[in-house]
């Protein structure tokens, strides 16, 4: 079962606007990860956010986490056509020695030039 | 330093055949985990393997397994295929068993007919 939900679904803007999507998740937590996935491909691994932190940069990312609510946000600032991609975030769960993650189904970025 | 390689990258498989997929983690990186991931979903966790050990076991059927050599690369195996296991299979590798620093490979698309 998904442990977080992003929200919107899908999102479409024009190059050089800001997008924000949103990550709501159900159980507590120790951190919060995004992720960002081209076509199909492999994650990678944008940025981590910790629960005793509310924000959090990387460039041009910013990170939000407002552990009351469960929920997280993830702004692109100025976003380029590469940025392109589907965009998840992901939990921790650990269940005795094992260490999983566990992903919300994602958001599916277009950003059109 | 090479990433987390995952053989093959595409592969097609008849309903009821076996299928095994590699993954070779990152240079001392002693952590590997598996996740399927189902067109328009985000990834499920399999499997994590550590020290060669089954640390922890996802929802999936006993027609998935798993094992890790002691070189750190990893098999997951998955038998009487069906329809449904069409999927991308991603690895991926931690140095530990933390819940972060986590390190995803680009992917298996599996398609059975």
């Amino acid at each position: 079962s998904q442990q977080g939900e992003e929200d919107p679904q899908a999102l479409s803007i024009q190059e050089g606007e800001n997008a924000t999507m949103n990550c709501s998740y159900k159980t507590s937590i120790n951190n919060l990860q995004w992720y960002r996935q081209n076509s199909g491909r492999g994650l990678v691994h944008l940025i981590l956010i910790r629960s005793n932190e509310r924000e959090k940069h990387s460039g041009r990312l910013r990170v939000t986490l407002d552990t009351s609510k469960k929920s997280s946000s993830l702004l692109i600032t100025a976003s380029r056509a590469a940025d392109t991609a589907s965009y998840f975030c992901a939990t921790p769960i650990s269940s005795g020695s094992a260490r999983q993650l566990t992903f919300g189904s994602g958001t599916q970025l277009t950003v059109l030039p | 330093d090479a990433g987390v390689t995952q053989s093959p990258t595409h592969l097609i498989k008849t309903r009821g055949q076996h299928v095994t997929l590699r993954c070779s983690p990152i240079s001392g990186h002693k952590s590997v985990s598996w996740y399927q991931q189902v067109l328009g979903q985000g990834p499920q966790f399999i499997f994590q393997y550590y020290e060669k050990e089954e640390r922890g076991r996802g929802n999936f059927p006993d027609r998935f397994s798993a094992r890790q050599f002691p070189n750190y690369s990893s098999e997951l195996n998955v038998n009487a295929l069906l329809l449904g296991d069409s999927a991308l299979y991603l690895c991926a590798s931690s140095s530990g068993t933390a819940n972060y620093g986590y390190t995803f490979g680009s992917g298996t698309r599996l398609t059975v007919v």
